[in-house]
């Protein structure tokens, strides 16, 4: 059965400072892994989608990282604003076909203290 | 708007009533998925349907839980006889499948926070 940690499960930083995010998973036979945003009482957006064949992707000043072998993400956000103050999610899917659910961490809950 | 809505945002029970939830997907978008959350904990997958069929159903989902999707678009979840520890915030996802060969991105709706007393 698959397992996703998010460590730390929460994280205060000033603003203006870069900081990373955690995931890990126990099995690395996943088909991608996806970083997903939830704001208090909210739905989830998402924010960055790895396939298992890629290494990285980026979006402004969010960059994840996977390395499926030794199974862990990192999410990497770059000069932190108020505004990115929110809980992190980060879940992985195993296969494309007969498998879709996706399995969700327990989240990094992110305030950036201006 | 565009994406996915979910009817009520919040609905608050007495024990041992019926309730009933309602997504609708993306408009062109063919499958459809029921996760719930617990506070403090990550959404875990509850079902999911490819247009009017349900593909998958979770251990979580006791007999008291049903979901539909009669004609392919919107779906309901309907909790018969609720607990306290159903309560939860229900999310509904949907996603456009187009074949194994190609990656389905689930956009979430808002949610149902649901509340039993």
């Amino acid at each position: 059965k698959q397992e996703v940690t998010q460590i730390p499960a929460a994280l205060s930083v000033p603003e203006g400072e870069n900081l990373v995010l955690n995931c890990s998973f126990t099995d690395s036979a996943i088909y991608n892994l996806q970083w997903f945003r939830q704001d208090p009482g909210k739905g989830l957006t998402s924010l960055l989608l790895i396939q298992s064949s890629q290494r990285e992707q980026t979006s402004g000043r969010l960059n994840a990282s996977l390395d499926k072998s030794s199974g862990r993400s990192t999410l990497y956000i770059a000069a932190s604003q108020p505004g990115d103050s929110a809980t992190y999610l980060c879940a992985v899917r195993r296969s494309n076909f007969g498998n879709e659910k996706l399995t969700f961490g327990t989240g990094t809950r992110l305030t950036i203290i201006p | 708007d565009t994406g996915v809505s979910q009817d009520p945002r919040h609905k608050i029970t007495k024990r041992g009533q019926n309730v009933t939830f309602r997504c609708d997907p993306i408009s062109e978008h063919n499958r459809l998925y029921w996760y719930r959350q617990t506070l403090g904990q990550g959404p875990e997958f509850l079902t999911y349907f490819q247009n009017e069929a349900q593909l998958e159903k979770s251990r979580l989902l006791s007999d008291r839980f049903s979901a539909e999707r009669p004609k392919g678009s919107f779906s309901t979840l309907e909790i018969q006889r609720t607990e306290q520890g159903d309560s939860a915030m229900y999310l509904c996802a949907s996603s456009l499948y187009r074949g194994s060969s190609s990656t389905d991105t689930q956009y979430f709706g808002p949610g149902t926070r649901l509340t039993v007393l």
